[in-house]
């Protein structure tokens, strides 16, 4: 079974640094991209970026670049997303989601189950 | 950026109804569209990939059609595990940007 499972919860405090991981299991994890999503408190989903693990290279969304980093480790067939300096404002959902296919036919499956991070003073 | 506008934000239905939820792109986009379920608490869901292909063990009620810029899910014969909120996604061009999301009500 293909699987994303992704770090636990995370409460940190404005100006921390911050590491979550989703870790990939059941296929190839060199031979997909992983792509990260944010969900604020009550709103909808944003994509952030995807790292092709295989060689980490790395895409990031306009709105994102330079506010997080996105890596993977592939000996552990692990992804990560990454902030040095956390702001109220990074309170979300984050999701983790394996890119399926090819250009024009890409899609995300499966998820993983999220993990939450609030930024609280 | 790719914009994409889903309508309605919101629709409230009955069990048996069928439903149609709209996706516009900003730009043309080929047929490169995407549609996810997302329940509360749950992450999302793939239902429907390059806008008509049903992902596998996805129920034969839900349907994806369009091309271009204009894009319908439709759920024929609503369940009650229909009622979640759906959200398009274009995939041509990075960022993979999402619609704002349709919450589908009881």
């Amino acid at each position: 079974e293909v699987q994303l499972v992704q770090s636990g919860a995370e409460v940190k405090k404005p100006g921390e640094s911050l590491r979550i991981s989703c870790k990939g299991s059941g296929y190839s994890f060199t031979s997909y991209w992983i792509g990260w999503v944010r969900q604020m408190p009550g709103k909808g989903l944003e994509w952030m970026g995807v790292i092709y693990p295989g060689d980490s290279d790395t895409k990031y969304s306009p709105s994102f670049q330079g506010q997080v980093t996105i890596s993977a480790d592939k000996s552990i067939s692990t992804a990560y997303l990454q902030w040095t300096s956390l702001k109220a404002s990074d309170t979300a959902m984050y999701y983790c989601a394996r890119r399926v296919g090819s250009s024009p036919g890409i899609w995300f499956d499966p998820w993983g189950q999220g993990t939450l991070v609030i930024v609280s003073s | 950026d790719i914009q994409m506008t889903q309508s309605p934000s919101s629709l409230s239905a009955s069990v048996g109804d069928r439903v149609t939820i709209t996706c516009r792109a900003s730009q043309r986009i080929s047929s490169s569209l995407n549609w996810y379920q997302q329940k509360p608490g749950k992450a999302p869901k793939l239902l429907i990939y390059a806008a008509s292909s049903l992902q596998s063990g996805v129920p034969s009620r839900f349907g994806g059609s369009g091309s271009g810029t204009d894009f319908t899910l439709t759920i024929s014969g609503l369940q009650p595990e229909d009622f979640a909120t759906y959200y398009c996604q274009q995939s041509y061009s990075i960022p993979y940007t999402f619609g704002q999301g349709t919450k589908l009500e009881i």
